[in-house]
C-alpha cells in the first residue's frame, strides 16, 4: 500500500521569500508518479507540478520546483518568491497504477496549510 | 480551453435521499475520476472511468456509483445518503493514456447531508 506523509500541518512564510513544503512517500513500486496540488479556500484543486519516478531531472513549473530524492523517498515542493496568493492548502499525492498505464489513482497526504505574511 | 466543470457546486440533501453529481472533463480527455474530501478522512479515491468503462475503484460501499457517457461526461450517484456523506466531491480529468502527469480537477461539488 502507498502512503504519503506531510509532516507540516501549517507553515508561515514572508512575502517574497522561498519556502519548502515537505513530502515523504512509502511504496514498494518502482514506477510511480508524484503530484503537488494547491487548494485555496474555494475548494478547487489546482495542479502545480508532476514528477515521474524515472525522470532524472527535478520538475519545475514557473515558481514551483520539486526536489525529488528517490533514495530518501522524498518529493519536497519549493516555492520561490512567495506571493500573498500562495496562501492555501498544499497536497502531495502519489499515483498508482504507474502513469504509463494512463490511469491515475491518487493517494493524498493530509496537506500543509501555507500562510504568506505581507 | 475550458477546464473541468462540475455541477451543482453546492447542494443540501436529507438522510435517505439520493444525489447525482455531474462532471464535464476537459475537451479531448477520456478519463474522469472522482474523489471525496472530508475533514476526517482527507482526500479519498472513489472511482475512475475511461471510455465509458470503470477502470479503477476505491474502497467505498455500493451506495456510491458512477457512469460515463460517450462524450466523456461523467456522473456519480450516492443513494440512501448518510450524514457522513457530507463532503466535497472532486472530479478530475486526464487524457487517459500516456505519462504526461496532466490530471486536472474541477472546483468540486459540496454536499451537505442533514
Amino acid at each position: 500500500a502507498q502512503k504519503i506523509t506531510q509532516t507540516q500541518p501549517g507553515m508561515f512564510v514572508q512575502e517574497k521569500e522561498a519556502v519548502t513544503l515537505d513530502c515523504t512517500y512509502d511504496t514498494s513500486d518502482q514506477s510511480y508518479g508524484l503530484f503537488w496540488y494547491k487548494q485555496p479556500s474555494s475548494g478547487e484543486m489546482i495542479f502545480l507540478i508532476y514528477q515521474g519516478s524515472y525522470d532524472e531531472q527535478n520538475a519545475t513549473e514557473g515558481r514551483y520546483s520539486l526536489n525529488f530524492q528517490k533514495a530518501r523517498k522524498s518529493a519536497n515542493l519549493v516555492i520561490s518568491a512567495s506571493q500573498l496568493g500562495d496562501s492555501a492548502m498544499y497536497f502531495c499525492a502519489m499515483t498508482y497504477p504507474p502513469p504509463g498505464a494512463g490511469s491515475y489513482q491518487l493517494t493524498f497526504g493530509k496537506g500543509t496549510k501555507l500562510s504568506v505574511i505581507p | 480551453k475550458a477546464g473541468v466543470t462540475q455541477t451543482p457546486r453546492y447542494l443540501i440533501k436529507t438522510r435517505g435521499q439520493q444525489v447525482t453529481l455531474s462532471c464535464s472533463p476537459i475537451s479531448g480527455h477520456r478519463s474522469v475520476s472522482w474523489y471525496q474530501q472530508t475533514p476526517g478522512q482527507g482526500l479519498q479515491f472513489l472511482f475512475e472511468y475511461f471510455s465509458e468503462t470503470q477502470r479503477n475503484k476505491g474502497n467505498f460501499p455500493g451506495r456510491f456509483s458512477g457512469r460515463q457517457f460517450s462524450n466523456s461526461r461523467s456522473e456519480m450517484n450516492v443513494s440512501t445518503l448518510e450524514l457522513g456523506d457530507s463532503a466535497l466531491y472532486l472530479c478530475a480529468s486526464s487524457e487517459g493514456t500516456g505519462t504526461t502527469g496532466e490530471l486536472f480537477f474541477g472546483e468540486g461539488s459540496r454536499l451537505t447531508v442533514l
